[in-house]
């Protein structure tokens, strides 16, 4: 069965660093793109990034980047989302999802884990 | 960015009756080379992660039921459930994923 399992909620004071983890199971992590999606508390879905298995080819929408780093490790099939420096304004649950089919970048997200919430509070 | 908008916001259906929902977006996300629409269609119900219904424009994911469609290409599309039940109160996303940042709509919420 192909699923991916995030890590479990964090509580957080502002300034601290994070750092969020998505391990895939049942297929080959290395020919699939994983991404993160944020869920701020009652609002939609906001596509933060995707990185690519095999080499770490990583692409982020302009509204993250800078803001989050985006990475993985295929000897564990394992993305990461880390924060240096977190903000309230980043409470929100993060999703992790994998695209639909091996390889292609320009694709959408069929598999996701069970989200991960991240609560940043002093 | 392509900015993706969802018509209504929200909308109450009868048990039975036919759900329609629109998504535009900004700039057309067909790719003529392979004459492709670059949009899906998700739903979320609450405490759950999104769940992919439709990929390009129209295709149905594997177990999911006909009564959930696609239609649509270039710049309008629609999601139709024919048939509402109680198990489809959800919200409902499209997305576009023809050039990064892959972009969400704001979400319809469907309710009975």
């Amino acid at each position: 069965e192909v699923q991916l399992v995030q890590s479990g909620a964090e509580v957080n004071k502002p300034g601290e660093s994070l750092e969020i983890s998505c391990k895939g199971s049942g297929y080959n992590f290395s020919t699939y793109w994983i991404g993160w999606v944020r869920q701020m508390p009652g609002k939609g879905l906001e596509w933060m990034g995707i990185i690519y298995g095999g080499d770490s080819d990583t692409r982020y929408s302009p509204s993250f980047q800078g803001q989050v780093t985006i990475s993985a490790d295929k000897s564990i099939s394992t993305a990461y989302l880390r924060w240096s420096s977190l903000k309230a304004s980043d409470t929100a649950i993060y999703y992790c999802a994998r695209h639909s089919l091996a390889t292609v970048t320009a694709d959408t997200f069929a598999i996701w884990g069970q989200g991960t919430l991240v609560t940043v509070s002093s | 960015d392509i900015v993706m908008t969802q018509s209504p916001d929200s909308l109450a259906v009868s048990l039975g009756e036919r759900a329609t929902i629109n998504c535009r977006s900004s700039q057309s996300v067909l790719y003529n080379a392979n004459s492709k629409n670059y949009l899906a269609w998700f739903q979320q119900k609450p405490g759950q992660p999104p769940k992919l219904l439709i990929h390009w424009a129209s295709t149905r994911e594997s177990g999911v039921p006909d009564r959930f469609s696609g239609s649509g290409s270039g710049t309008d599309f629609t999601l139709t459930i024919s048939s509402l039940q109680a198990e489809d109160v959800a919200v409902y996303y499209c997305q576009q994923y023809y050039s990064i940042p892959y972009s969400f709509g704001p979400g319809t919420k469907v309710d009975i």
